[in-house]
């Protein structure tokens, strides 16, 4: 039973233009989501994170958007670069911790220069 | 500041072989997690420390893994003994928030890729 689902395994996406990869959940009781970014034989590292009691949360190039009604967020890389081009993996939690996280199965982003 | 880090990199052994995994949080993190992550999956929690007490290990298969964080400060991860389904990359984590702490996020180690032939 997959909580936390990333339904597209990968994406590409050109240099410049926006990159939009989407995670879904089904348990209600999640209140705190983050995303993490993972390169080829690196471990994931902490990209941004959102809680419940926000619909938007920005920082820089990256915006995560949470939609309770639908248990869902999407993240947005605007603009995309060559650099961006990893394995992205949400990740959700309750009571606004991070000390049991759920994460879906990552989305591999390429972006084409 | 140093990162998380984990030693070996990289581990093949043959199944029924013992193995572990050795991991040195950052420097002042009370907070320790042990992942497991499968082919083609997210990283899945196998146990995490406060200090040197596991709170939380029930996702830990205790029928062959056991872990320990003496002095809290470092730990280790041991398989014993292997089979072929614990072919996988074992990550440690570590936070600096205390327990209760709103909007922590945890550091990762790069992990140990485990391969069991």
């Amino acid at each position: 039973d997959q909580q936390v689902k990333q339904n597209s395994p990968s994406l590409s996406v050109q240099e410049g233009r926006i990159s939009i990869l989407n995670c879904d959940y089904t348990n209600s009781m999640f209140d705190y989501f983050l995303w993490y970014k993972k390169y080829p034989a690196e471990g994931p590292t902490f990209l941004i994170s959102i809680s419940s009691i926000k619909d938007k949360n920005e920082d820089g190039r990256f915006t995560v958007f949470l939609n309770k009604s639908a248990k869902h967020l999407s993240l947005h890389i605007v603009p995309s670069q060559p650099g961006d081009s990893a394995v992205y993996f949400c990740a959700a939690s309750v009571k606004r911790s991070a000390r049991q996280l759920t994460f879906g199965s990552g989305t591999q982003l390429t972006v084409l220069p | 500041e140093a990162g998380v880090v984990q030693s070996p990199r990289y581990k093949i052994i043959e199944k029924k072989q013992p193995v572990a995994f050795w991991c040195n949080p950052i420097s002042g993190h009370n907070t320790l997690y042990w992942y497991r992550q499968n082919l083609g999956q997210g990283p899945e929690l196998l146990i995490r420390y406060e200090n040197e007490e596991a709170v939380d290990d029930s996702q830990l298969p205790k029928d062959r893994f056991s872990a320990e964080r003496l002095k809290g400060v470092d730990s280790t991860l041991k398989i014993q003994p292997a089979e072929l389904g614990d072919s996988a990359v074992y990550l440690c984590a570590s936070s600096p928030y205390p327990p209760g702490g709103f909007d922590e996020k945890l550091f990762f180690g790069s992990g140990t890729q485990l391969s069991v032939l």
